[in-house]
């Protein structure tokens, strides 16, 4: 089974810093994607992000990228220029595209505040 | 507008009694998901459909039971023998189960008391 990790309950940053966003994860498999999801207060869960395995490529989605480590299994999401409305709820998660279709793996998650 | 609805936003019943939460979209996805999300937790998988009169338990699936009748819909039933079912609940959708991006519904906050 896969475990994915995060590791920092809450980070606080000022407007317009930059800021990283830890994730590890395990598994076994080769050939699987990871998912940086936003939840603002609201609930409703925002997909941020997206990287496949496959792609040694690091994917980027305007102020937001991030650094994928195959070898090392970590996958951060660097937000840059933060923005008042980047405070929410961070989770990272894991899917195996070809393990049975088991849906997504997330971790606790990471609650960011931007502060004013 | 295409999408994924949940309703209600807030359900309260007693302990004892069972209790349905819908969920229904449009996107003419084949593949749905019912995750369970608690204060400090990520989300957990409670069960997912791949195709209309298919289900597959998830991690969590003790105490729930569900139903794929039609391709829009999969209501998730909150059942007496989960023995705690207050927690926020999401559905959500893909266009099949590998290699893509699930969209999520608005969410219910279920209450039991």
């Amino acid at each position: 089974a896969q475990t994915v990790t995060q590791s920092q309950p809450e980070m606080s940053v000022q407007e317009a810093e930059t800021v990283t966003l830890s994730c590890t994860y395990d598994t076994s498999e080769n050939n699987y994607y990871l998912f940086w999801y936003k939840q603002p207060p609201s609930r409703q869960m925002i997909l941020v992000i997206r990287q496949e395995a496959y792609k040694q490529q690091n994917a980027t989605e305007n102020r937001f990228s991030v650094n994928f480590q195959k070898a090392a299994k970590s996958f951060s999401l660097k937000i840059s220029d933060s923005q008042l409305g980047d405070t929410a709820m961070y989770f990272c998660a894991f899917m195996n595209p070809g393990g049975g279709a088991d849906g997504l793996t997330f971790g606790k998650g990471t609650h960011l505040i931007i502060q004013p | 507008d295409g999408g994924i609805t949940q309703s209600p936003k807030y359900l309260f019943r007693k302990e004892g009694q069972n209790v349905t939460l819908s969920c229904e979209q449009n996107l003419n996805h084949d593949a749905m998901y019912w995750y369970r999300q608690d204060p400090g937790q990520g989300l957990r998988l409670i069960y997912y459909s791949q195709i209309v009169n298919d289900f597959q338990k998830g991690d969590i699936a003790e105490g729930y039971s569900v139903s794929r009748e039609k391709k829009e819909s999969f209501p998730l039933t909150v059942t007496s023998a989960q023995k705690n079912p207050t927690a926020f609940y999401l559905c959500a959708s893909s266009i099949r189960t590998t290699v893509s991006q699930q969209y999520f519904g608005p969410g219910t906050r279920l209450t039991v008391t």
